[in-house]
């Protein structure tokens, strides 16, 4: 079946240092939608972006992500870490409308 | 306001319970979702629906039984609890098309005691 891998557990960082938060993905489908969301604590999970066309780079409030199909990723990168990035990201696949299928997540904790 | 609303926020109850969760989207989509949250903070969907028909079921304990009255309601209603049901419930709402990411609702907190 479909899936999601994510960079596993805790990424920490300090502040002022690039972000990169690996997603990969398997599916036998040709034409997959990939989805970061953001996680703060005690929230909801947000969108935070969504993948465009193959190879085609997407932008959200600094962040930014690339699908490409050869390789079946999607990392997540930002240039600079903020305190207010710390938070759980998850990487999300979408084969068909009905389902949405998530990474385990990856916890960023930025300090100072 | 147009969003997800889920009530209620938490929910505290006794094993062999029964509990009900509402949900409602005021977005116009036509897709709904039911997901669950675990202690490890994983995903995993439940159910989804689209104008009002079931169209995802994963394999979830049978005591677990969606609702849907209509596209923009979708309760979720759980016959008789058990301590593994403790977790966050979150309902979503999408368009039915591939490239529509779904919006959460703020989710319930059920404790089982």
């Amino acid at each position: 079946g479909d899936s999601v891998t994510q960079t596993e557990g805790l990424v920490t960082l300090t502040e002022g240092l690039p972000v990169m938060l690996n997603c990969t993905y398997q599916t036998i489908y040709s034409n997959p939608f990939l989805f970061w969301y953001v996680q703060h604590l005690n929230e909801s999970p947000r969108l935070l972006l969504k993948s465009f066309t193959d190879n085609k780079r997407t932008e959200h409030q600094g962040f930014h992500a690339t699908l490409h199909k050869s390789s079946s990723s999607f990392h997540l990168q930002k240039s600079s870490a903020q305190l207010s990035d710390s938070a759980l990201y998850y990487c999300a696949l979408r084969v068909s409308f009905n389902k949405l299928t998530f990474g385990a997540g990856t916890r960023l904790a930025v300090c100072p | 306001e147009t969003a997800v609303f889920q009530t209620p926020n938490y929910h505290v109850t006794q094993v062999g319970n029964e509990v009900s969760f509402n949900c409602k989207q005021t977005l116009g989509h036509d897709t709904m979702y039911w997901y669950k949250q675990d202690s490890k903070k994983l995903l995993k969907i439940m159910f989804s629906y689209n104008n009002k028909q079931l169209i995802v079921n994963e394999t979830v304990p049978r005591r677990f039984s969606p609702q849907s009255s209509d596209k923009a309601h979708l309760n979720l209603r759980i016959k008789s609890v058990e301590p593994e049901d403790s977790a966050v419930y979150l309902c979503a709402s999408s368009l039915g098309q591939g490239n529509q990411a779904p919006l959460f609702g703020e989710g319930t907190r059920l404790s089982v005691l």
